[in-house]
């Protein structure tokens, strides 16, 4: 099956530094990526996702690339503000009726003032 | 506003004990999961279905079983509750595959 690693487990950075969170899967079958938001002692809510045939995708301070050849994809935050602190969970699906998502571990952010 | 719901949000039994998770949503969707998420170890999936006639497990079903009442109601049964169950239990649905999950605003359970 899937298996999905998540890197850092913890980071923390200063108001308006940009932060990076990267993922790596193994089944080359995998074709969508989303992440995930979860703020403290909420539901985790989709933040921006990305399909396999795209390399880049952005939503204002949100970006995610995706490296199909080395199978990795990453989750950049720019002008990180306090309330981007949430844990961020990274997750890896097949687009076919058998496909569901595996999860990374999850990377608590922590956006200093 | 469509949505997805748990109850009860938080519980607190005794080993040994049977216990039921109830999910139910208003979004239309066929798909519907069981996660539990503990500290440090993400989301992992609990059971799966795919429609009303479809169950399957996921990758830590031993212990837990689970019924697909209706499209819109997915319930979680502990069978014997044991305090390695303690845990925030979250349920979510989705369209299809390959596309984005609901998720409930989780049931906290906690096994004394």
């Amino acid at each position: 099956g899937e298996n999905v690693e998540q890197h850092p487990s913890t980071l923390s950075v200063q108001e308006g530094d940009s932060a990076v969170i990267k993922c790596t899967y193994s089944d080359s079958a995998s074709n969508y990526f989303p992440w995930y938001k979860q703020e403290l002692g909420k539901r985790p809510q989709l933040i921006i996702d990305i399909r396999s045939n795209v390399g880049e995708k952005k939503d204002q301070r949100i970006a995610v690339t995706l490296n199909k050849t080395a199978k990795h994809f990453s989750l950049h935050i720019t002008e990180t503000q306090p309330e981007d602190s949430a844990v961020y969970f990274c997750a890896a699906s097949r687009n076919t009726n058998a496909g569901k998502s595996t999860f990374g571990d999850g990377t608590t952010l922590t956006v200093k003032p | 506003d469509a949505d997805v719901t748990q109850t009860p949000r938080n519980r607190i039994t005794k080993t040994g004990k049977r216990i039921m998770l109830e999910c139910s949503q208003t979004k239309g969707h066929d798909r519907m999961y069981w996660y539990r998420q503990d500290p440090g170890l993400g989301l992992r999936l609990i059971y799966y279905s795919f429609d009303v006639k479809d169950i399957n497990k996921g990758e830590i079903s031993d212990g837990y079983s689970v019924s697909r009442q209706a499209q819109a109601k997915f319930s979680l049964s502990l069978e014997s509750a044991i305090p390695n169950q303690t845990a925030l239990y979250f349920c979510a649905t989705s369209r299809t595959a390959g596309f984005e999950q609901y998720f409930g605003p989780g049931t906290r359970l906690t096994v004394t």
